[in-house]
């Protein structure tokens, strides 16, 4: 089993949906939680840190469950401008290292 | 603030031929990451400083890999001899800690023919 596994989509969803992409992660030990947008022949850039309380930045939403071993983010209100891989990036609790997930690509459709 | 800085941005070369990737760390962070991107396996962590010793290079795919760190604001990552599998996109990312988040430079695009 993967450390950190997401669903590779594509999402294809038009513009002012809300869609939602889930990342389920394998060590309990996990500590440290991201999320990071990938725009096509870019580098991955941070969209937000993921709290235990679950955050909010604007129409972005991450939350955590470590009962169920997994991390989700929210997107409201989508833009053409969201359209991105989102990579969900977890702490390897115990190599002293972040595992990058393959990433979801979404795609905003007018 | 200059983000992380990578040169060059694209190189091209020949199989056989030594590569050299050159990084800038944002001032300040302590921790320094190299990572090769493909298609095929994603973002692959290749080795990590931390106060420009390396802690972790499980990641490098062979011998003909090497990393180094003179100073806190310098590394290069070198691939000698170069092979036609090594063409991917190369980043360098650093941060204040292991565990907190990473910044990324805009990456080398290297072409191996």
């Amino acid at each position: 089993r993967k450390e950190v596994e997401q669903d590779p989509g594509p999402f294809n969803v038009p513009e002012g949906a809300t869609v939602a992409f889930n990342c389920t992660y394998s060590n309990s030990a996990s500590q440290s939680f991201f999320w990071y947008r990938q725009d096509c022949r870019k580098e991955p850039k941070l969209l937000m840190s993921v709290y235990s309380s679950g955050n909010e930045d604007g129409r972005f939403t991450a939350q955590l469950n470590r009962a169920s071993q997994y991390i989700s983010l929210l997107i409201r209100d989508s833009k053409l401008s969201d359209s991105a891989t989102y990579l969900c990036v977890v702490s390897s609790g115990g190599y002293n290292k972040l595992i990058f997930g393959a990433g979801t690509r979404l795609a905003v459709h007018p | 603030d200059a983000g992380v800085i990578q040169s060059p941005r694209h190189e091209v070369t020949e199989m056989g031929q030594e590569v050299t990737l050159r990084c800038k760390p944002i001032s300040g962070h302590d921790y320094l990451f190299w990572y090769r991107q493909t298609m095929m396996r994603g973002l692959e962590l290749l080795i990590y400083f931390n106060n420009n010793v390396p802690i972790d290079d499980s990641g490098m795919p062979e011998d003909r890999f090497s990393a180094k760190m003179p100073n806190a604001s310098f590394s290069t990552l070198k691939i000698q001899p170069s092979e036609p599998r090594d063409s991917a996109v190369y980043f360098c990312a650093s941060s204040m800690d292991w565990a907190r988040e990473q910044y990324f430079g805009p990456g080398t695009r290297l072409t191996v023919t």
